[in-house]
């Protein structure tokens, strides 16, 4: 199995700032990275996948980037709505998927 | 736009079968190029992918859970299902349906399914 481990679990930042988190694949998952925000409450929604295109609708101060085993989502300035659990997932293990542990930014 | 939408009871005793049902509107269950897939998250915790099938009845199942699991689709109700045997309290999570290809979008809102004893 691949193990995706995400840094850091959680971190405390402000409006204004600019946020990034990292995802580690166990293996090179080549650009086979995804990832999700979920609010409290809610269901996770698609931000970035294949590592770094932008999902529909989604603002653009989200982005990804990174190939192989070390991937980063970078909010460039940090708004009130960012506020949420973030989670990577890889798909290059075929029909078996596997999410990170999550972030939350508060 | 494509919606989903989970069902079944939110309360299942230990050592039964749980068992949920993902409706699908607004789009094709029928799809060549998706997936229909399970996930789950127990309270307070990450999210850990279940299974999923394809229209014509393939699945793939998560193999910690390969055992105990049986993912079904109905293609004529635009309807696929979950059934979990044998639950513990360690079941106790919110079960989220969703499309998935190599990533999940979208998804349905969720149900609460607690495990009793």
């Amino acid at each position: 199995d691949i193990q995706m481990t995400q840094s850091p679990s959680s971190l405390s930042a402000s409006v204004g700032d600019r946020v990034t988190i990292t995802c580690r694949a166990s293996q090179s998952i080549i650009n086979y990275l995804h990832w999700y925000q979920q609010k409290p409450g809610k269901a996770p929604s698609l931000l970035i996948y294949d590592a770094f295109s932008l999902h529909s609708g989604v603002p653009s101060r989200f982005s990804g980037n990174g190939s192989g085993t070390d991937f980063t989502l970078t909010i460039s300035s940090l708004q009130r709505e960012d506020f949420a659990t973030y989670y990577c997932q890889q798909s290059y293990s075929p029909h078996s998927w596997t999410f990170g542990q999550g972030t939350r930014v508060e | 736009q494509l919606q989903l939408q989970e069902s079944g009871p939110g309360l299942v005793k230990a050592s039964e079968t749980l068992s949920l049902t993902c409706s699908v509107s607004g789009g094709s269950i029928s799809s060549s190029s998706y997936y229909w897939g399970w996930i789950r998250q127990p309270p307070g915790k990450g999210l850990e992918w279940i299974g999923s099938i394809y229209y014509s009845g393939s699945t793939h199942y998560n193999p910690s859970l390969k055992s105990r699991v049986t993912i079904s689709v109905d293609t004529s109700k635009k309807q696929f299902s979950l059934n979990l045997m044998s639950v513990t309290a360690a079941d106790t999570a919110i079960y989220y349906c969703a499309r998935n290809s190599s990533h999940f979008d979208p998804w349905g809102q969720g149900i609460l399914v607690t495990v009793s004893s």
